[in-house]
Parts: C-alpha cells; structure tokens; sequence
C-alpha cells in the first residue's frame, strides 16, 4: 500500500535554516500536505502544494517536490524557538478522500 | 470561529471498562474523521463519516471500536472493554467537502486516552 516515510527527528540552531524531509510510495499522488502540531495540540495546515508544482514560497517556509523521486521538503528559513512542533508529512490522490500521513518529524531549536 | 472541539482532553480509565470520546466539528462541515496518534507513529486512519453516507469503518482496529455521528454533526468513538494497548491520543478532523479537490482537514486538539 502507500507509504509516507519521515525522519523522527531534525535538530538546528535558532536562526539557521531547517529542512524536513519526506518520501512517498503513491505515484497517483495529486496533492502534498505539511501539517504543525504544537505540544498538546492537535495539527494544524502550514501548507500544501499540488503536484504539477515544483516549489512553492510562503514567507519564510519554502516547500520543494521532486515528482520523479516522490521527494517533498519543507524549508524554514530563519528558524525561530516557536517553529518547535512535529511536522507531518501527507499525500493525497485525487480520487481518495483519505490522507496518507508520515510518522512526523519532531523539530528541535537549540538555541 | 469556533474550531473542532473534543472532549474529555485527558480520560484515565481501568483496563475493560468502556470509554466515550467526543467530537464537535466545524459547523457547515460535511466531513469528519477519527485517527488515533501512537508515540512515534503517524496518524492512523480509524474512521471516515460524509453526510448522511454509510461511513467507512475500514480503519476500526477491532469489533471494540465504533462511532456513531448524530445528524450529521457530534460524533461520538467508543471504546468497549480497554485494553493497554488502546492508549494514545484520538484526533478527531473536519472539512468542509468530501475530498477529490484540495480537502484541508482541520484537527480538534485531541483526547489524551490512557489506560491502566
């Protein structure tokens, strides 16, 4: 079945730049979701990119999807102490109303 | 607006006793769905409800598990006869279509469920 693979974890220094990483298994994929999820929270949409793109640009967090190696990354430049969440990783066919989620990427901010 | 709501945020309970956990989705939204989030793993799928469709209950770990949604809003995910292992945080999402476009899911915080 489809998958959605994730690091657990992604450790930076506040002020640099972070990079999540996550790969996928379904080729029929027509949008890719990053998700938030504050301590106690539930998850909450950053953004999402649909699959005739290849980069997209929302103020500091920029999210790049390599098709052809079912690659998406999400960047945050300028990494700040409240960009401390997990962040998920999704896909979405488009004849599905499910989401397939990754296990989530826990980001940690040394200071 | 008011957001997906759920209650109780935290619920202890025995081992083989039966728990209920509610959802308040987003007014106007036809979509809900129930996942259960395990330390370290995604979100696993339990249960999907879309109007007045029969739900998808492909998700339901076991015949213990089951949701009901009442008029197309609350919905209600019990738990019968816990177990250890059922300890985890239930999410409960809405949206506002069924899917095939760009579906945003917007999540409640969650019910912490442990069982001792």
């Amino acid at each position: 079945g489809e998958d959605v693979e994730q690091s657990l974890f992604l450790s930076v220094r506040e002020g640099d730049s972070s990079v999540i990483n996550c790969t996928y298994t379904d080729s029929s994929s027509t949008y890719l979701y990053w998700y938030k999820q504050e301590p106690g929270a539930g998850l909450q949409l950053l953004t999402y990119i649909f699959s005739n793109m290849d980069m997209k640009q929302d103020q500091r967090l920029t999210v790049l999807l390599n098709k052809k190696d079912k690659h998406l990354s999400l960047r945050i430049a300028d990494t700040q102490t409240g960009d401390s969440a997990i962040y998920f990783c999704a896909e979405k066919a488009d004849s599905n109303y499910q989401l397939i989620w990754g296990a989530g990427t826990k980001l940690i901010i040394k200071p | 607006g008011a957001g997906v709501s759920q209650s109780p945020s935290n619920k202890v309970t025995e081992k083989g006793k039966d728990v209920e956990l509610r959802c308040d989705p987003i007014s106007g939204h036809t979509a809900l769905y129930w996942y259960r989030q395990s330390l370290g793993q995604g979100l696993e799928f339990l249960i999907y409800f879309q109007g007045n469709s029969a739900p998808d209950k492909s998700g339901l770990p076991s015949d213990r598990f089951s949701a009901e949604r009442t008029g197309g809003s609350v919905s209600t995910l019990t738990i019968q006869r816990t177990q250890q292992e059922d300890s985890a945080v239930y999410l409960c999402a809405s949206s506002p279509n069924s899917g095939g476009a760009h579906n945003e899911q917007f999540f409640g915080p969650g019910t912490r469920l442990t069982v001792l």
